[in-house]
């Protein structure tokens, strides 16, 4: 089936700084890809639509300026997290949909903070 | 809006018994339902899909689900469970952009 690659898997940073977040489809062409945002034992929220393009579109509540998206190519999609704080820690997601509305998940990308 | 309610925050069941995950929706139009399983440092992975068509869905490692209209549900099944089907499962709602549920963590005990 398709992948979707995340990169990197863990990151540690301090209080203030950035972090950027990688999205990849490997085998496939994604036109779209999705953010999500993950807390421990708990369901994973949509953070906003990736286009490749074009600006991403965020869900009510996602700060777009702290979590800048940018879907460069048909193969990447990328999330930084500027001015990182510690409520920021969160394990992130990535997906890219097929036509058949399947959804491929990346392994997603522990973000600690400090 | 459309959403997804998991009530079981969690679920035990003894190897080769059957199992049930529950899931109810609320969408306006016809619903495109979905189930996932993640399991621990892993990506989720796509189990089955209802968009249209047999009420009864088969997806992978042996789990079907069944879409009922009338009870606005989409539990997940599985005939006989096994060890190592113990995971987290979410039940989504959505064509692109999916919304899921709370998640329901199964426990296959041997």
């Amino acid at each position: 089936g398709a992948v979707v690659s995340q990169h990197p898997s863990r990151v540690i940073c301090k209080s203030g700084t950035s972090v950027k977040i990688e999205c990849r489809s490997l085998d496939f062409q994604a036109t779209t890809m999705f953010w999500y945002r993950q807390f421990p034992k708990q369901s994973l929220m949509l953070m906003a639509t990736s286009n490749e393009g074009s600006k991403a579109t965020y869900e009510q509540g996602v700060e777009k300026d702290k979590f800048l998206i940018n879907h460069a190519s048909l193969t990447l999609s990328t999330l930084t997290v500027t001015s990182a704080h510690p409520e920021d820690s969160s394990f992130y997601i990535c997906s890219a949909p097929d036509k058949r509305f399947e959804q491929y998940f990346g392994p997603g990308t522990r973000l600690t903070v400090t | 809006a459309q959403s997804v309610a998991q009530p079981e925050d969690q679920v035990n069941v003894a190897e080769g018994n059957p199992l049930t995950v529950k899931c109810t929706y609320s969408v306006s139009g016809n619903p495109y339902l979905f189930w996932y399983v993640q399991y621990p440092n892993r990506g989720l992975q796509f189990l089955l899909k209802y968009i249209t068509g047999d009420n009864l869905v088969k997806g992978s490692y042996g789990f079907e689900a069944e879409f009922n209209k009338s009870q606005t549900s989409f539990h997940l099944k599985k005939p006989s469970a096994l060890v190592s089907d113990s995971a987290l499962y979410f039940c989504a709602v959505g064509t692109d952009k999916l919304i899921f549920g709370t998640g329901t963590r199964l426990q296959v005990f041997p």
